[in-house]
């Protein structure tokens, strides 16, 4: 198993570019999310999916939009980057409630 | 440990010490609970759970406390080693879907 699988690990924007971060899970997990970490900081949670077909906006969700077609997986669209959507995002899914497993991060840089 | 402000929390302990990292939880529905770890650029990984039904539970070396009456959770590591050096965040699940992170305390084990 490959666990949860983010893509890309690094991207460089500009202002008011749009991107699609790819995340897909090999575990059957219905439970998907999408988090971001601004540095030295914790997690915030951008939207989440309890399955396919189901989303839901956490914390943060100005600026992102997502999709859940598939149980596999959960991309995270970002529409008119701006510079405050710098951030290191974490993809991870679960079982049901518990425990989360992670992706590696995609590092987002806006200019 | 309560993580306020924009940085994050420090805990330095010297090697074979036990750590005690604390987190204030925000919700009184929340009947989960987890603490993770993360190590510099890669994401968390799960260490211990807890519901709300129990006030202690134990794992390998970490035992976590949890004291609905205050909304306060602590994470104790018995006999601390280096490889314990990372940044340790508390995670709530306030309505049985989704998981939110507390802001993390960073702890460093000195040889």
């Amino acid at each position: 198993n490959a666990g949860v699988t983010q893509t890309p690990k690094f991207r460089i924007l500009k202002i008011g570019q749009s991107m699609t971060l790819q995340c897909a899970q090999d575990m059957n997990h219905n439970y998907m999310y999408w988090y971001r970490q601004d540095p030295g900081m914790g997690l915030k949670l951008i939207y989440y999916s309890v399955g396919a077909g189901i989303t839901d906006k956490g914390e943060v969700p100005n600026g992102y939009n997502v999709s859940r077609s598939t149980t596999e997986d959960f991309p995270l669209r970002l529409e008119l980057a701006a510079p405050s959507q710098t951030s290191v995002y974490f993809c991870a899914s679960s079982l049901g409630v518990g425990e989360l497993f992670f992706g590696e991060g995609s590092r987002l840089t806006v200019l | 440990g309560e993580s306020v402000g924009l940085h994050l929390p420090t805990l330095s302990v010297q090697e074979g010490d036990n750590s005690i990292i604390n987190c204030a939880y925000s919700n009184s529905a929340s009947d989960y609970f987890i603490w993770y770890k993360q190590e510099s650029g890669k994401g968390p990984q799960f260490i211990i759970d807890i519901r709300s039904n129990m006030d202690k539970r134990q794992g390998q070396r970490v035992t976590v406390l949890l004291n609905k009456t205050v909304k306060h959770l602590s994470l104790q590591i018995a006999a601390t080693q280096p490889g314990d050096s990372a940044v340790y965040f508390c995670a709530e699940s306030p309505n049985n879907n989704d998981m939110r992170f507390g802001a993390g305390t960073r702890l460093t084990v000195k040889p």
